[in-house]
């Protein structure tokens, strides 16, 4: 059973500082990582997507992987309260398998 | 360019009903993959379509079914409703992968009375 796992939250921050959203997977085999944010009563929109080990960055959002741990990371700087939502890390095995959603966790950016 | 639209927004059925829900994905996008997502479960991933053939299946009863047409345009269907159907309902289509960035409808609000 691959597994995808996320604190739920609510992670509260206040607004300026860092946001670290955190993700663990159970299958070593996982080759693409994704970051979803899904805003209360609408659909999830990609935030980003990792590939290698490493960090990415695209503005104020930095994606974090370390498959030997089997980790996957989202930092948000200067968080504002509209990065209010929930956040979702999705992990795939291939490019033709489904991706596997957690849970989510929920951020609270607070003015 | 369109989005993804889903039709119905809406749903309320009573148990044993059956629903039908349609996708019609972003133009010139080849694959469609469905999901259903509860507040205790999060997303789970139903089917996924490409060039009309079922590419992936999750782990959901037979009642849940499946196609899509020539168009790209696909549609789900559940059988015999039970009470813990009620979910939200999400479509999503990428250009021909399910790794693919993934855009996403703005879901079906299935409600089972």
């Amino acid at each position: 059973q691959k597994e995808v796992e996320q604190n739920s939250g609510p992670l509260s921050v206040p607004e300026g500082a860092i946001a670290s959203l955190n993700c663990t997977y159970s299958d070593r085999g996982s080759q693409s990582f994704f970051w979803y944010r899904q805003y209360s009563g609408k659909s999830p929109e990609l935030i980003m997507f990792i590939y290698s080990n490493g960090d990415k960055e695209d503005g104020r959002f930095t994606a974090q992987l370390n498959k030997a741990s089997q980790y996957v990371s989202l930092l948000i700087r200067d968080s504002q309260p509209s990065d209010s939502a929930t956040y979702l890390c999705a992990v795939s095995l291939s490019g033709n398998t489904p991706l596997v959603f957690g849970k989510g966790t929920r951020l609270s950016v607070i003015a | 360019k369109a989005g993804v639209t889903q039709t119905p927004r809406y749903l309320i059925k009573t148990r044993g009903q059956q629903v039908t829900l349609s996708c019609s994905p972003i133009s010139g996008h080849r694959s469609v993959s469905w999901y259903q997502q509860t507040p205790g479960q999060g997303l789970q991933f139903l089917f996924e379509y490409f060039s009309e053939t079922q590419r992936n299946k999750g782990n959901f009863p037979g009642r849940f079914s499946g196609r899509q047409f020539s168009n790209s345009r696909s549609e789900m269907n559940v059988s015999t409703l039970e009470l813990g159907d009620s979910a939200l309902y999400l479509c999503a289509s990428s250009l021909s992968t399910a790794t693919d960035t993934q855009y996403f409808g703005p879901g079906t609000r299935l409600t089972v009375l």
